[in-house]
């Protein structure tokens, strides 16, 4: 079916106030990232989703921030008292849970926090 | 901790000319893939590299991954225009993907 999406593609929110990114992954791909990208760098590393496995939660910045992945499909990161520095582009990939398999990634989530 | 690092940060060349970008890890990966990234996209692959000392070419792409399997490069010839963008290399870590610094490649005509 469809490749990764992503929404909304464009989000600015108020310092302070709380925002919510959506991910649809690749149907059938057990494997999910979250990823972070600011202006013009690599990409940084959130979460990890497999399966029913625990998520690696190991590149979440601060305890702002938080994801969840519901039946094993749709994703969710959550951002709470957005500040100026969480501005960049949210990417989400998904993947088979495979060795040496692609990610597909989605378009991205472009934050803006004034 | 960066487990990945990538060489040049930034390049900027003519058309026509040659260029490499290297990707270096103190870890050894099950396989490394390489991305490119254009403005407004999410990465997509290029290529998957398995074993020790493996070449891979895509046109004008060639791509190679270390003997020992902890280091990879990515070598154009004749660069276009059009191979201007954000090029990431990925390590496949206990079936996770750990992405590099990344390498931002401008080639003017």
């Amino acid at each position: 079916g469809a490749g990764v999406s992503q929404s909304p593609s464009n989000k600015v929110t108020e310092k302070g106030k709380d925002v919510e990114l959506r991910c649809d992954p690749i149907s059938g791909h057990t494997a999910l990232y979250w990823y972070r990208q600011s202006l013009g760098q690599g990409l940084e590393f959130l979460i990890y989703f497999q399966g029913n496995s625990a998520p690696d939660k190991s590149g979440l910045p601060s305890d702002r921030f938080s994801a969840e992945r519901t039946g094993g499909s749709v994703s969710t990161l959550t951002i709470q008292r957005t500040q100026q520095e969480d501005s960049a582009v949210y990417l989400c990939a998904s993947s088979l849970y495979r060795r040496n398999t692609e990610a597909f990634f989605g378009q991205g989530t472009r934050l803006t926090v004034v | 901790t960066q487990l990945l690092e990538q060489s040049p940060q930034f390049l900027s060349i003519q058309e026509g000319e040659n260029l490499t970008v290297y990707c270096n890890s103190s870890s050894v990966f099950s396989s490394l893939q390489w991305y490119r990234q254009e403005p407004g996209e999410g990465p997509v692959l290029l290529v998957t590299v398995v074993t020790g000392g493996e070449v891979k070419k895509l046109k004008r792409l060639t791509f190679q991954f270390g003997d020992a399997r902890k280091d990879s490069s990515l070598h154009i010839t004749a660069a276009q225009p059009g191979d201007t963008g954000l090029y990431l290399c990925a390590g496949a870590k206990e079936d996770k993907l750990i992405f590099g610094t990344g390498t931002r490649l401008q080639v003017f005509p």
